[in-house]
């Protein structure tokens, strides 16, 4: 079974500042999609970015990035110019070919300080 | 569109009580999940479906009852409430081709067992 690990519980950065949000993962499967899911305290979740593992590039959106490693089965979102919006809970989550299920990470609680 | 719609987004119940979360959405999304949410564990999956008729069970399925008799519908049942079920449930949908692991999620349902 696959699991999704996020060894950081909380951070707490300035406004303006890049931080990088860490994942590891575990699986048997070459094929896959990885997430990283926004959820504010509006309780809303929301889709930040996705990477797929036959792409060796390094999805983007914006001011999100991340940093794929699959040899490693890491999977770490980078923020820059962190935005007071930018506070919430984000959660890694892997889809497996053929699981038809999210399996997602214990989420890190990111703050963003004025 | 509205989206994925939940109801109720609060509910408090005895132990032993019945109830039913409601699930609609409306973007003809053949995929359509249930998923709890409790603090330090992220988010597992209890039921999902990916067609009318067709339902399947996930990580933690012990308790909840779902049937899928139309598309848009995706009713969770607890049978007999117990404080372990207190948590905050989500509705997800996605289109089960083309982007898998994109979910589209409810605003949450957050039910409290006494």
């Amino acid at each position: 079974a696959q699991t999704v690990t996020q060894s950081q519980p909380e951070m707490s950065v300035q406004e303006a500042e890049t931080v990088t949000l860490s994942c590891t993962y575990d699986t048997s499967e070459n094929n896959y999609y990885l997430f990283w899911y926004k959820q504010p305290p509006s309780r809303q979740m929301i889709l930040v970015i996705r990477q797929e593992a036959y792409k060796q590039q390094n999805a983007t959106e914006n001011r999100f990035s991340v940093n794929f490693q699959k040899a490693a089965k890491s999977f770490s979102l980078k923020i820059s110019d962190s935005q007071l919006g930018d506070t919430a809970m984000y959660f890694c989550a892997f889809w497996g070919q053929g699981a038809q299920k999210l399996v997602f990470g214990q989420g890190t609680r990111l703050t963003i300080n004025p | 569109n509205a989206g994925v719609t939940q109801t109720p987004k609060f509910q408090v119940l005895k132990t032993g009580q019945s109830m039913t979360l409601q699930c609609a959405q409306d973007m003809n999304h053949e995929y359509m999940s249930w998923y709890r949410q409790d603090p330090g564990m992220g988010l597992r999956l209890i039921h999902y479906s990916v067609g009318a008729g067709i339902t399947d069970q996930g990580e933690v399925p012990n308790g909840y009852n779902v049937s899928r008799s139309t598309t848009e519908d995706f009713p969770l049942r607890l049978l007999s409430a117990a404080p372990s079920q207190t948590s905050v449930y989500f509705c997800a949908s996605s289109y089960s081709r083309g982007r898998p692991g994109e979910l589209f999620f409810g605003e949450g349902s957050r039910l409290t067992v006494l």
